[in-house]
């Protein structure tokens, strides 16, 4: 049972554009989520969260938005760049502090 | 400083050996975890601390056993080690800040033969 979903296995954008990647949940419990940035051969790296008190939380070029009533949270990335080209993972916590990972969504960012 | 290290970062294991994947942290981080990531799957857990000396289960703890017996030191032991259990481990640490997220190790590959 994926609790958490990434439907898009993969994403390609282009230099300069906005990047959107999506991510649905089931379980109401979660109360916080997360983004995290991952290139080959390395661990995956914290980028963005939000806790489900707030739609929206802002940090540079990345904004994550949260619909509680949908269970959807988005991640855009405005303007895109080529180092963005990693993939991408959200993942949500409930008060066990355990979090759960979606699938991942592979960005390529073409020049 | 180092954050969180794993070794090995690749390991072949024949069927039926056994080998314990290493973590340590330097960032007096209570909170520690392990994680598997299957190709083309998120990321699933395995086990968690919460502090020395207190382990849990994840969502697929069989065929695997931790310890904690410091607060930098989190190994995983794979007994019998199966073809099921090819995939990449990493281990994470937190300080509980749930909204801080975990911080990685590069992780380590492992493929069973």
């Amino acid at each position: 049972d994926q609790q958490v979903k990434q439907n898009s296995p993969s994403l390609s954008v282009q230099e300069g554009r906005i990047s959107i990647l999506n991510c649905d949940y089931t379980n109401s419990m979660f109360d916080y989520f997360l983004w995290y940035k991952k290139y080959p051969a390395e661990g995956p790296t914290f980028l963005i969260s939000i806790s489900s008190i707030k739609d929206k939380n802002e940090d540079g070029r990345f904004t994550v938005f949260l619909n509680k009533s949908a269970k959807h949270l988005s991640l855009h990335i405005v303007p895109s760049q080529p180092g963005d080209s990693a993939v991408y993972f959200c993942a949500a916590s409930d008060e066990a502090q355990k979090l759960v990972f979606g699938q991942g969504t592979r960005l390529t960012i073409n020049p | 400083n180092a954050g969180v290290t794993q070794t090995p970062k690749f390991r072949i294991l024949k069927i039926g050996q056994s080998m314990t994947l290493q973590c340590t942290q330097d960032m007096n981080h209570n909170y520690m975890y392990w994680y598997r990531q299957d190709p083309g799957m998120g990321l699933k857990l395995i086990y968690y601390s919460v502090g020395a000396g207190i382990t849990d289960k994840g969502e697929v703890p069989n065929g695997y056993n931790v310890s904690r017996s410091t607060t930098e030191d989190f190994p995983l032991r794979l007994e019998l080690a199966a073809p099921s259990q090819t995939s990449v481990y990493f281990c994470a640490s937190s300080y509980g800040g749930q909204l801080h997220g975990y911080t990685f190790g590069s992780g380590t590959r492992l493929t069973v033969v």
